[in-house]
This record gives C-alpha cells, structure tokens and sequence, in this order.
C-alpha cells in the first residue's frame, strides 16, 4: 500500500520567512496530493492539492510542486504569518472516490513574529 | 457543499462499554465513508474504508470484531466501538467521498475518553 513520509517533523521560523515541508510517496499509482492544515482538536482543513497531471499550483501565499519521478512533493508558504502556524499534513491517494488519502505524519510550524 | 457531521463530538464511557459514533454526509451522496483514527500529536491513520451496503475494508491491525462499520445508507456511515478500553481513548474522524470527487470531505471529529 502507499506509504508517505513528511519532513520536517517541526519547522521554526520568522514572521514573514518562508517554510517548505517536503513529502516523499511510494505508490506510483498516487495521483491526487493534497495538503492539509490542522489545529488542535480540529478537522483537516485542505489548503491546497495538487494532481499529477499538474507541476505547480500556487494559491497567493501557498504553492505546490510535484516532481511525479521522484515521487515526492512540496508545500510552499511565503511571507509567513502567526496565524500559519499549526500543523501541516501531506497526504496522497490513488484513484478517484473509491480509496483513502493516505497521510504523512505531519509537520509543527511555528511562526515567531 | 459537501459538509460531513460527526456525532457525538466527544463521549466519555466507561471501560467494557460499547460507543457507536455516526457520521453523516449532510448535502451530497457519500459511496465511500473512511474512518481514522489520530492518537495526540500523531498524524490521521486510516481505520477502515466503508461503501455503501457491503462490508467494510479493514486496515492491517485493525480489529474489525471491535471496530464496527455500517454503512447503512449513502448518507450514513457508524462506527461502534466495542468493549472499549483506555487505550482505545482518541480522535476519531470520518470522511466521504463523492462519487466523482479526488477531494475527502471531513467530520469534524469525536473525542473519545474510556475510564
């Protein structure tokens, strides 16, 4: 089955500096990725997915890359305010309705102003 | 669209007891319900996938004697938790798909505590 690994588990940084957490997958077959925002206790919140037919979706401060050969993927936030920090799930599926978003493990932003 | 409830929103049983948590596709037809589970500070892990009138796929380590999934109705999905332990005190979240949807829409999750 598929198998997601997310990097870094914890990301520290200044009010306006960009953060970048990486997610790797294993299942060639994958082709929707998508990303999530979670605060505590809360539902998933999507940001922003991308499909493999696509490189890079950007959406104002947040972008996507994919890079579907090496089988991993990128979130991108710049310009970075308090507000962005929580925690950040990568996660990624094969197919269409019928199978589940698989998640990577997660990654703690911090945002310091 | 495409709102997905939970409830209850969070339980308190006592050990032994059983708990069932249901959760709904308010707006849309759900074929396929997942259910997941997420431990503090640990990331969503996927339980069972469920559709529409036929049996639930069960993740590898997952008990399915005490993990219960009906899928009853294209809007209704419930998870019975039986003999509950301490252990079994987490996050539980459902999601659904549509059937022509890449997106999972979420519950917004059930807290459960077992004393």
């Amino acid at each position: 089955g598929e198998n997601v690994e997310q990097h870094p588990s914890t990301l520290s940084v200044q009010e306006g500096d960009s953060a970048v957490i990486k997610c790797t997958y294993s299942d060639s077959a994958s082709n929707y990725f998508p990303w999530y925002k979670q605060e505590l206790g809360k539902r998933p919140q999507l940001i922003i997915d991308i499909r493999s037919n696509v490189g890079e979706k950007k959406d104002q401060r947040i972008a996507v890359t994919l890079n579907k050969t090496a089988k991993h993927f990128s979130l991108h936030i710049t310009e970075t305010q308090p507000e962005d920090s929580a925690v950040y799930f990568c996660a990624a599926k094969a197919g269409q309705a019928g199978t589940a978003l698989i998640f990577g493990k997660g990654t703690t932003l911090s945002v310091s102003s | 669209g495409a709102v997905v409830s939970q409830h209850p929103s969070w339980v308190i049983c006592k050990s032994g007891t059983s708990v069932k948590i249901e959760c709904r596709s308010l707006d849309f037809q759900a074929t396929t319900m997942f259910w997941y589970r997420q431990f503090p500070k640990q990331s969503l892990m996927l339980m069972a996938t469920s559709n529409e009138g036929s049996k639930a796929t069960y993740e590898q380590g997952v008990e399915k004697d005490k993990f219960l999934i009906n899928h009853a109705s294209l809007t209704l999905s419930t998870l019975t938790v039986t003999s509950a332990h301490p252990e079994d005190s987490s996050f539980y979240i459902c999601s659904a798909a549509g059937p022509s949807s890449y997106e999972q829409y979420f519950g917004p999750g059930t807290r459960l505590t077992v004393t």
